[in-house]
């Protein structure tokens, strides 16, 4: 199973657009990249997830490149309300062998 | 919407005791569920893999007996705790794959379990 490294925390200010990288060396051809967001007591939701290339949706964007080590999730413009934990995960979305690993996550801390 | 339920959301019992979690997938069949466990401040930690129709396998230096894992439909799991300790307080969160939605991972809400 693929391990992640993150930082484990990062600082923003309200508006700001915040990158948070992730790497996984050792991911598998079957890999896909998966982020999440954690509140305090409550479980991690979904945020985006890829293979290759770039992802966007309604709320992030998901760079990765073409090796695949190494994952980038861009919040745009957060508020104070994304100050949250967020976790870069790796692994084959394909049934019992779908096991997710976390890693130690990335506290992301919102200022006015 | 949640597509992951957990009940129930929190629960203290006494030491001793033992204690069930449920864990549903609300609108897609899961054939594999996940257990975890976090305690404070701390990363989740994978206790299990729920396996529908067979028995769960569980991750190293997770005890079987004590946690017991029944996967009896492809909508729910369920997760008990047997002869419960102060030490298994905890807040225990469940996952499953829905492959309609290209096989993404969703988490529960979580269920916190104290133990007096």
């Amino acid at each position: 199973l693929a391990k992640t490294t993150q930082p484990i925390s990062m600082d923003s200010y309200e508006g700001q657009e915040v990158n948070i990288t992730c790497s996984h060396n050792n991911i598998a051809t079957n890999d896909y990249i998966t982020w999440y967001q954690q509140f305090p007591s409550q479980g991690p939701r979904f945020i985006i997830q890829g293979y290759k290339t770039k992802v966007t949706n309604e709320v992030a964007s998901l760079f990765i490149p073409a090796d695949r080590k190494s994952s980038t999730l861009s919040l745009p413009r957060v508020s104070l309300s994304d100050t949250a934990v967020y976790y870069c995960l790796v692994g084959f979305n394909g049934g019992a062998t779908n096991k997710l690993i976390f890693g130690t996550g990335t506290l992301l801390a919102v200022q006015p | 919407g949640a597509v992951v339920s957990q009940h129930p959301s929190w629960v203290i019992c006494k030491s001793g005791t033992s204690v069930k979690i449920e864990c549903r997938s609300l609108d897609f069949q899961a054939t594999t569920m996940f257990w975890y466990r976090q305690f404070p401040k701390q990363s989740l930690m994978l206790m299990a893999t729920s396996n529908e129709g067979s028995k769960a396998t569980y991750e190293q230096g997770v005890e079987k007996d004590k946690f017991l894992i029944n996967h009896a439909s492809l909508t729910l799991s369920t997760l008990t705790v047997t002869s419960a300790h102060p030490e298994d307080s905890s807040f225990y969160i469940c996952s499953a794959g829905d492959r309609g939605r290209g096989n993404t991972i969703y988490f529960g809400e979580g269920s916190w379990l104290t133990v007096v």
